[in-house]
């Protein structure tokens, strides 16, 4: 199975600052053939489900605030909020969807205000 | 929009099975478009995803679990529904039901907490 670690397990930044989460993938999820890397970012606020944030590690889904943005390729992801709002406080996990016979999903990190 | 959401008992006996539906509303579980999933948000831990299943009847199970799970579907219901034997206690969790075209799961159900206890 491909193993997702992120990093850091919890973070806390301030209102209006960068956050940054990690995503080290066990091996590579890039497909060369059509040169995608098959990675997504999800946020789960307390008591919701999770929401799929970007998909192909970089494609912003439909409603995202552009404020989230995806980076990396191969074995290495990055997750940015440029400016942190108050209803961004939740637990983001990053999935690999390479490996069609099992999908896995990084621990998570909890983003808390300081 | 689609929306999806789980049922089924709240609490199973050890050794017994649980057993889950997902309705799908405002769309069609028939769609060749997607596929349709079960998964898991373990207590402190992070998610873990159990099967896939197409509306034809194809299912592709996750290796660690597949001994015990079972994923159907019934289109007349617009419905999919999750079998999983012989549970413990490890198997406590909210199950969320999900829809997915490429692996990346863009609709989610609310999700609902099962504890395994006597």
């Amino acid at each position: 199975d491909i193993v997702m670690t992120q990093s850091p397990d919890s973070l806390a930044v301030s209102l209006g600052e960068r956050a940054t989460i990690n995503c080290k993938s066990s091996q590579s999820v890039l497909y060369s053939p059509n040169n995608k890397n098959y990675l997504a970012w999800y946020q789960q606020r307390p008591g919701q489900p999770p929401k799929l944030l970007l998909y192909w590690a970089s494609t912003r889904e439909s409603g995202v605030p552009d404020r989230f943005s995806g980076s990396g390729s191969g074995t290495d992801f990055t997750l940015t909020i440029s400016s942190l709002q108050a209803e961004d406080v939740a637990v983001y996990y990053c999935q690999q969807y390479y490996s069609t016979r099992t999908y896995t999903f990084g621990q998570g990190t909890r983003l808390e205000i300081k | 929009q689609v929306q999806l959401q789980e049922s089924g008992p709240g609490l199973v006996k050890p050794s017994q099975t649980l057993s889950l539906t997902c309705t799908v509303s405002g769309g069609s579980i028939s769609s060749s478009d997607y596929y349709w999933s079960w998964i898991r948000r373990l207590p402190g831990q992070g998610l873990e995803w159990i099967a896939n299943i197409y509306y034809s009847g194809s299912t592709f199970y996750n290796p660690s679990l597949k001994s015990r799970v079972t994923i159907s579907v019934d289109t007349s219901k617009n419905q999919f529904s999750l079998r999983m034997d012989s549970v413990t206690a490890a198997d406590t969790a909210v199950y969320y039901c999900a829809r997915t075209m490429t692996g990346s799961f863009d609709i989610w159900g609310q999700g609902t907490l099962v504890t395994v206890s006597s």
